[in-house]
């Protein structure tokens, strides 16, 4: 069981929006941690995608933003496109037991 | 630009241990903190371990714990993880992922990843 709460999957068509959420507790996003996202191509590298909550890293689309709020953070896509079809995986810092970084369970995205 | 090579994964029987290198190019190791993660076969990734700029503070996960050491050579541009007492649930892919600061920021480069494989 992940530290942070993600849902399984996600769907939608192609130009559509859709938006993952990130579920943590008082120890981690609650604590005040920022929360990072990370889009993996299934058999690749992960790669960063949300810096800090929303900053987007050089090379990201704007299509992709994110927010966070108390214990929850979402990653938004708008304009989804077929080559969005990832793993999304949300990732902050944890210190219930010590200093440690803690991922959610990750997200499968399918365009349809 | 960044680049990140591991190493030294393999299939090992349980008991035994392993020592993963990592070797970073292209910016200065010595000013970063990096951090081993790994993903199970069909499964999400799990940080591992964490180590600062100087190796001065380590940290691991639970799971962990007292079996596996993060240490690395600024010398030689090199992180290591040594594996002891592998267990089958130490089955993955380890990733050798550069953090963005010297000390826990957030992690901004990965490596291709090495496959561990721990035999029962």
């Amino acid at each position: 069981q992940s530290v942070l709460t993600q849902p399984p999957s996600v769907s939608g068509a192609p130009g559509q929006r859709v938006t993952i959420s990130c579920t943590g507790t008082s120890s981690n996003l609650g604590a005040g941690y920022d929360v990072h996202w990370f889009q993996q191509i299934p058999g690749t590298a992960p790669r960063l995608l949300i810096v800090s909550n929303s900053r987007r890293p050089s090379g990201v689309p704007d299509r992709f933003s994110g927010f966070k709020s108390g214990t929850s953070a979402a990653l938004v896509i708008t304009g989804l496109q077929a080559e969005d079809e990832a793993d999304y995986y949300c990732q902050s810092f944890d210190t219930f037991r010590g200093s440690m970084s803690v991922f959610g369970g990750g997200t499968k995205l399918t365009v349809l | 630009q960044v680049k990140l090579v591991e190493s030294g994964g393999g299939v090992v029987q349980s008991g035994k241990s392993l020592r993963l290198s990592c070797e970073g190019s292209g910016f200065d190791f010595y000013s970063f903190a990096f951090h081993w993660a790994r993903q199970a076969p069909g499964g999400g990734l799990e940080w591992v371990a964490q180590i600062r700029d100087d190796g001065s503070d380590m940290d691991y996960s639970d799971a962990v714990k007292g079996r596996f050491t993060i240490s690395r050579d600024n010398t030689k541009n090199t992180l290591f993880l040594d594996m002891d007492s592998l267990r089958p649930e130490d089955t993955a892919v380890y990733f050798c992922v550069k953090d963005s600061s010297n000390t826990w920021s957030y992690f901004d480069y990965w490596g291709q990843g090495t496959l561990v494989i721990v035999s029962s």
